[in-house]
């Protein structure tokens, strides 16, 4: 595709659930980045894949977030046991790099995720 | 935890002044680059200043980088009203501050 694309846009769930949320990144980029933007706030890192090398997870704010990514196509951010605090929009996005986090960043639209 | 940090955390100024943002990090970088935000979208890359750069332009734009004093400035000249956003910087994509909301009067 032309760009990142994301799914689902919005995302209502019940406390206690789990999540799933989906990033197509644009084809040939092989850096993927999750970021959680909270309202009125900046971008939190959450994790970084780059190739086929062990993902960075430093971002990950608890045992209760995971993400996968298969080779260097789709990614997965899978959320547990969702808390109402995890209520965000939930941001990836992709670079064509040949270093670490050096890449100009292409963001899909983001998944806006409701937990009641 | 975020360590970027952008000031001032609002601006409103009217079409055609410039503005000015600032930010500060606490980690040493590789790069630094400037992001712009509509309202509920995406982020759009706007600019990337490399640590052994201390000016880039690109149109409008002006980035500074003091790598001293772990600090950038993004200036935007003959502002217009389409430049309302917020503005991040991103330091080695990994650190975000919490943006500058800036507003363009026409």
């Amino acid at each position: 595709g032309a760009g990142v694309s994301q799914s689902p846009s919005n995302k209502v769930t019940e406390k206690g659930k789990d999540v799933e949320l989906r990033c197509d990144p644009i084809s040939g980029h092989t850096a993927l980045y999750w970021y959680r933007q909270r309202l009125g706030q900046g971008l939190e890192f959450l994790i970084y894949f780059q190739g086929n090398s062990a993902p960075d997870k430093s971002g990950l704010p608890s045992d209760r977030f995971s993400a996968e990514r298969t080779g260097e196509s789709v990614s997965t951010l899978t959320i547990q046991r969702t808390q109402q605090e995890d209520s965000a929009v939930y941001l990836c996005a992709s670079s064509l790099q040949v270093l670490a986090n050096t890449g100009e960043l292409f963001f899909g639209e983001g998944s806006r995720l409701t937990v009641l | 935890s975020q360590q970027g940090e952008e000031d001032p955390q609002a601006l409103s100024i009217q079409e055609g002044e410039n503005a000015t943002m600032n930010c500060s990090y606490k980690t040493s970088i590789n790069n630094l680059q400037w992001y712009r935000q509509n309202s509920g979208r995406g982020l759009v890359h706007l600019i990337l200043i490399r640590s052994n750069e201390r000016e880039k332009h690109s149109g409008r734009l002006r980035v500074t980088l003091d790598t001293s004093k772990k600090s950038s400035s993004l200036l935007i000249t003959a502002s217009r009203a389409a430049d309302t956003a917020s503005y991040f910087c991103g330091a080695n994509n990994l650190f975000f501050g919490t943006g500058t909301r800036l507003t363009v009067i026409p």
